[in-house]
């Protein structure tokens, strides 16, 4: 069955500071990854994909996410974080063929000045 | 271009009354997505349409939830009767294909009292 886990609740890091949000996925075939950030009372924004090619990926805002396919992880990386990206993060996933797009369960980054 | 519509915003109902929502994705979008987002966990996929097609519903508790994409364009989701346990934000969403970046609107926030 296809699924998505984000192993952390929550992630604390200080201002400045890399930043790691943690995604592994489990689907048959080569699956389509995708991270989302939902800042307080706003909806849901996309940040970056992954469907085929460099296995690190540049998105939005600064963020970037490494494919690592032997590890079935996705994990979304900053090399310095700034307090506005504190937000609750969404790894997502789609695997060839059902169609079907699903959710983790979200990290709350929190970002100390 | 306009993002996706969705009304209300709020709604506020006591336990086995019925409610509908609305919503309206971006023009020529063909894949329209309703989620659950329960406060403090993921979106939770309700049902996923193909133009008017349902591609995936088997989240969708069919005693209680309806949905239609009539003409392929914008959608309804009814609940009837509403159960306390429905209180969450239902998310609307769409996408040029299933494999491509959602958009997302603002959500609607149901208080079942």
């Amino acid at each position: 069955a296809q699924s998505v886990a984000q192993p952390e609740d929550q992630v604390n890091v200080a201002e400045g500071n890399p930043l790691t949000v943690k995604c592994t996925y489990s689907v048959s075939g080569n699956p389509y990854l995708f991270w989302y950030v939902q800042y307080p009372n706003r909806g849901l924004q996309f940040l970056l994909k992954y469907i085929t090619g460099d296995n690190l990926v540049k998105g939005s805002y600064g963020f970037e996410a490494e494919f690592n396919k032997s590890q079935t992880s996705f994990h979304l990386k900053k090399p310095s974080a700034l307090v506005s990206d504190s937000a609750l993060y969404f790894c997502a996933v789609v695997a060839p063929g059902t169609y079907k797009y699903i959710f983790g369960t979200g990290t709350r980054l929190k970002v100390l000045a | 271009e306009a993002g996706v519509a969705q009304s209300p915003r709020y709604k506020i109902i006591e336990k086995r009354q019925s409610v509908a929502f609305w919503c309206n994705p971006i023009s020529g979008h063909a894949t329209l997505y309703w989620y659950q987002q329960i406060l403090g966990q993921g979106p939770k996929l309700l049902i996923q349409f193909q133009n008017n097609g349902v591609v995936d519903d088997s989240q969708l508790p069919k005693d209680r939830f309806s949905a239609e994409r009539l003409k392929g364009v914008d959608s309804t989701l009814k609940i009837q009767p509403a159960k306390l346990e429905d209180s969450a934000v239902y998310l609307c969403a769409s996408s040029i294909t299933n494999r491509e970046m959602l958009f997302f609107g603002p959500g609607t926030r149901l208080t079942v009292l």
